[in-house]
């Protein structure tokens, strides 16, 4: 089985500032990696798949990199609606998917 | 409005089943693949099963296979959860979740609100 990590499991950030998430898969996986935020008590939203890809609606200061094992996913500029737990999920075939443990970001 | 609404979620002894459902709207429903995504209280995501568009093809993972079947009534717009054999570890809040139809979007972009099943003696 292909494992995801994700680093850290959480940051604090100040209004403004860059913040990067990654996501490493144990064996490559081309580009099929998605990004999602999770508000509390909210459900997930999609934010970047193919690894890059914006989704529709999803604020431009959300970007997504990386192919084979490495991804990373930028916030260009927190905002304070921002506050939320990031999960990268991948695609493996047959329809298989995995998520990553997630990143929990907060404001400093 | 594009809606996926899910029901079945209940209280069940260890061992016991239960069946989840999850009613689409707003879309066309037999267009899109559809999946079970499960949060455990205070924990991350996991992807539990899916289901191409015609319930031609299905996956699990391995946490539920043997014991959990996925299905779907196209003519309902209607996805299904077949849960045996239930265990405390399968408590968690259930979604439904569609499958993205962009071009290589391995995604799910829409989500339903979801189901509780607390497996409890």
């Amino acid at each position: 089985d292909i494992q995801m990590t994700q680093s850290p499991s959480s940051l604090s950030a100040s209004v403004g500032d860059r913040v990067t998430i990654t996501c490493r898969a144990s064996q490559g996986i081309s580009n099929y990696l998605a990004w999602y935020q999770q508000k509390p008590g909210k459900v997930p939203k999609l934010l970047i798949y193919a690894a890059s890809t914006l989704q529709s609606g999803v604020p431009s200061r959300f970007s997504g990199s990386g192919s084979g094992t490495d991804f990373t996913l930028t916030i260009s500029s927190l905002q304070p609606e921002d506050v939320a737990t990031y999960y990268c999920q991948k695609y493996n075939s047959a329809l298989l998917f995995t998520f990553g443990p997630g990143t929990k970001v907060d404001i400093k | 409005e594009v809606q996926l609404v899910e029901s079945g979620g209940g209280v069940v002894r260890p061992g016991g089943s239960l069946r989840l459902s999850c009613a689409a709207s707003g879309f066309t429903f037999d267009d899109y693949g559809m999946s079970w995504v499960r949060q455990a209280p205070g924990k991350g995501l996991e992807w539990v099963s899916g289901i191409n568009w015609n319930g031609g093809s299905t996956g699990y993972a391995d946490s539920v296979k043997g014991r959990f079947t996925i299905s779907r009534d196209n003519a309902k717009n209607s996805l299904y959860l077949q849960m045996n054999s239930l265990r405390a570890e399968d408590t968690a809040l259930y979604h439904c979740a569609r499958r993205s139809r962009e071009v290589a979007a391995y995604a799910f972009d829409i989500w339903g609100q979801g189901t509780m099943v607390t497996v409890s003696s």
